[in-house]
Parts: structure tokens; sequence; C-alpha cells
């Protein structure tokens, strides 16, 4: 069974990158069929699709987040990554990973707390 | 200002029929682009409750079904029971914004 987990620092100081990971186990990142997503939620508010990515490599991202976010992945360690560049209070957010398969985010990670303060 | 609009809420009764509205565009939903919708209880991750339009993952109840027309999407829930208040979100991609995915802004469910 596909199971995904957030690892995150928890906290980040503004104007820092925030780097979180999300480890794959229960089947292959390496699938030709899923993309791989992270999406985040802010206290209270609603859901924003980050971006996600293929095993290869290819990408895709949110125009709204483009010029701060990296998505990665790591085939060997089954993980892939968000960096997200620059952050501010408004980064504050449960960041979520998750599969995306035919285009749905399917199996969702159990979600990683970070808050942007100094 | 979420490029899906839901409403913030609705509500039933027991054993009702509610229905739950995502509006999009031309550039979304208008598109022919597929529409999910997710069910997630304050606290926890979202559940998939239907994909492609109308698609139901297995383990999730027909209570749930789909539809899509023009620019909007419905979710429909049947036989309403307690342990479907939740909030609600749909999710399309967008041509105009290079197929990034969009949500709504979600919709609270509350069962008198």
């Amino acid at each position: 069974q596909l199971q995904l987990q957030e690892s995150g620092p928890g906290l980040v100081k503004p104007s820092e990158t925030l780097s979180v990971t999300c480890s794959v186990s229960g089947g292959p990142i390496s699938s030709r069929i899923d993309y791989w997503a992270w999406i985040r939620q802010p206290p209270g508010r609603g859901l924003e699709w980050i971006g996600s990515i293929y095993y290869t490599g290819r990408t895709h991202y949110n125009p709204s987040l483009k010029s701060r976010v990296t998505v990665s992945v790591d085939t060997a360690k089954s993980q892939f990554s968000l960096k997200l560049s620059s952050v501010t209070a408004a980064d504050t957010a449960v960041y979520y990973c998750a599969r995306e398969a035919t285009g749905a985010p399917s199996i969702w990670g159990q979600g990683a707390m970070v808050t942007v303060s100094s | 200002q979420s490029v899906l609009t839901q409403p913030p809420s609705v509500s039933g009764a027991p054993g009702q029929r509610v229905t739950i509205s995502c509006t999009g565009s031309n550039s979304n939903i208008g598109a022919g682009r597929d529409v999910q919708w997710y069910q997630q209880i304050p606290g926890t991750a979202p559940k998939l409750l239907i994909y492609a339009d109308d698609n139901r993952p297995s383990g999730v109840p027909d209570r749930f079904s789909g539809s899509k027309s023009g620019t909007s999407a419905s979710l429909a829930i049947t036989g309403l029971q307690a342990e479907d208040e939740a909030d609600y979100f749909c999710l399309s991609y967008d041509n105009s914004l290079s197929g990034s995915g969009v949500f709504g802004g979600g919709t609270k469910l509350t069962v008198l």
C-alpha cells in the first residue's frame, strides 16, 4: 500500500528558504503514470496547488509561486522535495505531498506544518 | 480569490440530499479539464471522493456523485449522515495558468 510522509523543519525565518521532503514507500516513485505533487493549506484557509514532478524531472508549477519554487526528485531515495525561497509569514501553512494519478492527487501524506517566523 | 468558486457553506438534515457547486471558466472546467472533489475533516489530509468529473475511487460510498456541465461542476451527497460533516473542495486544472492545478475555496457542510 502506497504511503507518503512529509518531513520538514517546522520553523523557518523570514527571507530564508523552506525545504520539505516527501518519502514514498510501498510503491515505485518511478511510475510512468504518476506525477508527484505539493499542495499547501494556510491555517483555517483553503488548499493551494504548488507544483508537481514526474520521475524524469519534468515539472509543472503554479505561476503565482513559480519564481520561488523548485521541486526535485531523487528516485534512488524514493523521495521528492520542495524548496520555496524568500519566505514570508504568508507562506505559513501545512504542506502536503501527494501522488497525482490520472490528474488527481489521490494519495496524500499527513502534512507537515511549517511556520515562518523570526 | 479562488479561480474556482464554491459556496462557503451548505447544510442539510440527516437523510436529505445536498449539492455543492464549483464554478469555473472556459480555461478550466469549460475547457473540458477534469474536476476532482475532496472531503477534509479538520486536522486531517483531504480524501479523494470523485475524480475525472464523475468517478468514485474504490471504497467511496455511492451516496457521493459528481457531475459537470459547461463551466460548472457539482458534488451531490444523498442520504446525508452525521459523519459527512466536513469541508469539501473541488480541483481542476487551468489552461491559462500553464496547466496549474486550481482549487475552489471550499464549502463547509453542516449536518443539522
